[in-house]
């Protein structure tokens, strides 16, 4: 596609409830990141995609976060028994293998109450 | 990823070149310099990255000094719409992820 894309672009939920976020890269693009950003801050790093393997997830904070990109394009980021702290955006990029040159989507605002 | 240093805020006058230090005197021999910019709420932009030499792009000029423990990002003739928070990385070689830190937050004025 002409970038990546993310959907939803705002997610409210309630606190406990399960969420799943999606993220659909640059089509040529091997590699998939997701990033967290708390208002304020730059974004942290969470977990990473080379085509459908997932070979670091060092940035997840709890085993409530997880992420599949299981044919090695759309990747979705689930969130469960959500907590306030967990209100952030949610981002995703992509980049060619090994590219430190990432490509940001726009987001995913969400709002744990 | 090796620790940057960059000032918290700077400001520039519009139609001025604006020049953006970093600090990174702990980098590897073989670890880039990239910039990277956050417009207000948007996703951040990859701007131009640089290992040894000087680079220019449609974008923006990067100077990296001999020793490569420092940097300058020139913005030759700054808009209002240069106004972002920038942030210099240095990714640890071999790996995939990128530190943001604080950045320093632009701002253009008229």
């Amino acid at each position: 596609g002409a970038g990546v894309s993310q959907s939803p672009r705002y997610k409210v939920t309630k606190r406990g409830q399960d969420v799943t976020l999606r993220c659909d890269p640059i089509s040529s693009h091997a590699t998939l990141y997701w990033y967290q950003q708390a208002l304020g801050q730059g974004p942290e790093f969470l977990t990473y995609f080379n085509y459908e393997a997932q070979p670091d997830k060092s940035g997840l904070p709890s085993d409530r976060f997880s992420a599949e990109r299981p044919e090695g394009s759309i990747s979705t980021l689930t969130i469960q028994r959500t907590e306030q702290r967990d209100s952030a955006m949610y981002r995703c990029a992509s980049s060619l293998p090994g590219h430190h040159e990432q490509y940001f989507g726009p987001g995913t605002r969400l709002t744990v109450t | 990823d090796a620790k940057t240093t960059q000032p918290p805020s700077m400001d520039c006058a519009e139609g001025r070149a604006a020049n953006l230090p970093c600090n990174h005197s702990t980098i590897s021999g073989n670890e880039y310099v990239y910039w990277y910019r956050q417009i207000h709420s948007q996703g951040p932009q990859y701007i131009i990255h640089g290992l040894k030499n000087n680079e220019t792009n449609e974008m923006a000029s990067l100077i990296i000094t001999e020793d490569r423990k420092s940097s300058t990002l020139i913005l030759p003739h700054a808009t209002l719409r240069d106004t972002a928070v920038y942030y210099c990385i240095v990714p640890r070689a071999g790996s995939y992820q990128l530190t943001f830190g604080k950045g320093t937050k632009l701002s253009v004025i008229p």
